[in-house]
């Protein structure tokens, strides 16, 4: 069974850079796949901000262009995002998720994220 | 790319059917059929209940039901029950690195 997880620190101040890992267990990402960070702020929905495969290829959501990177370890099977220049607006639980052509089959249980000023 | 446009609230008594909509426009929803839906009980991740428009994953019963017309996919659910009361957002692949979700519907089961 497919399992991800989050982790990362739970409050970052504004102006500074989020830092989240995904860890993958029961999948290789060398496998295949795209793997994904998807966020949802407090009573909001879901929005996506970036893919990556295994090989390094990203894909991204436009207003995130500049501000979110994502790398993958194959060998530690993980992931990562880190999003500069956060202000409040970011503050959101953020999902770390497998997904192709829109997909989203399997998810994390997610880790809210505070940015503080 | 906006969002796709979910009604933010839906609701329907045991048994009866509700269908919640996604408009979306022919960049996304009606270029392709790689429409989902989620559903997502309060403080859990979203769970795929339907993917490529009307497939479901091994688990999910039959009674959630996906379509498609023109730039608008639709989720039905029948038969409802007490524990479908959920939130429910729909997504789309928009093409070359895009992928959408709507605003989510809160459907209530009266």
């Amino acid at each position: 069974q497919v399992q991800l997880q989050e982790s990362g620190p739970g409050l970052v101040k504004a102006s500074e850079t989020l830092s989240l890992i995904c860890n993958v267990s029961g999948y290789a990402i060398s496998s295949g796949y795209w793997w994904a960070w998807i966020r949802q702020a407090p009573g909001k929905g879901l929005e996506w901000i970036r893919s990556i495969y295994h090989s390094g290829s990203t894909y991204y959501n436009a207003p995130f262009k500049s501000r979110a990177t994502m790398s993958v370890d194959t060998s530690k099977n993980q992931f990562s995002l880190k999003l500069s220049s956060v202000t409040a607006a970011d503050t959101a639980v953020y999902y770390c998720a497998r997904e192709t052509y829109g997909k989203v089959e399997y998810w994390g249980q997610g880790t809210l994220v505070t940015v503080s000023s | 790319q906006s969002a796709l446009t979910q009604p933010p609230s839906a609701s329907g008594s045991p048994g009866q059917s509700v269908t919640i909509s996604c408009t979306g426009t022919s960049s996304d929803v009606g270029a392709y059929n790689y429409v989902s839906w989620y559903q997502q009980h309060p403080g859990k991740a979203p769970k795929l209940i339907i993917y490529e428009v009307s497939e479901r994953p091994s688990g999910v019963p039959d009674r959630f039901s996906g379509s498609k017309s023109g730039n608008t996919a639709s989720l039905t659910v029948s038969g409802l029950q007490a524990e479908d009361e959920a939130d429910y957002h729909c997504s789309s692949y928009a093409g070359t690195n895009n992928l959408i979700f709507g605003g989510g519907t809160k459907l209530a089961v009266l």
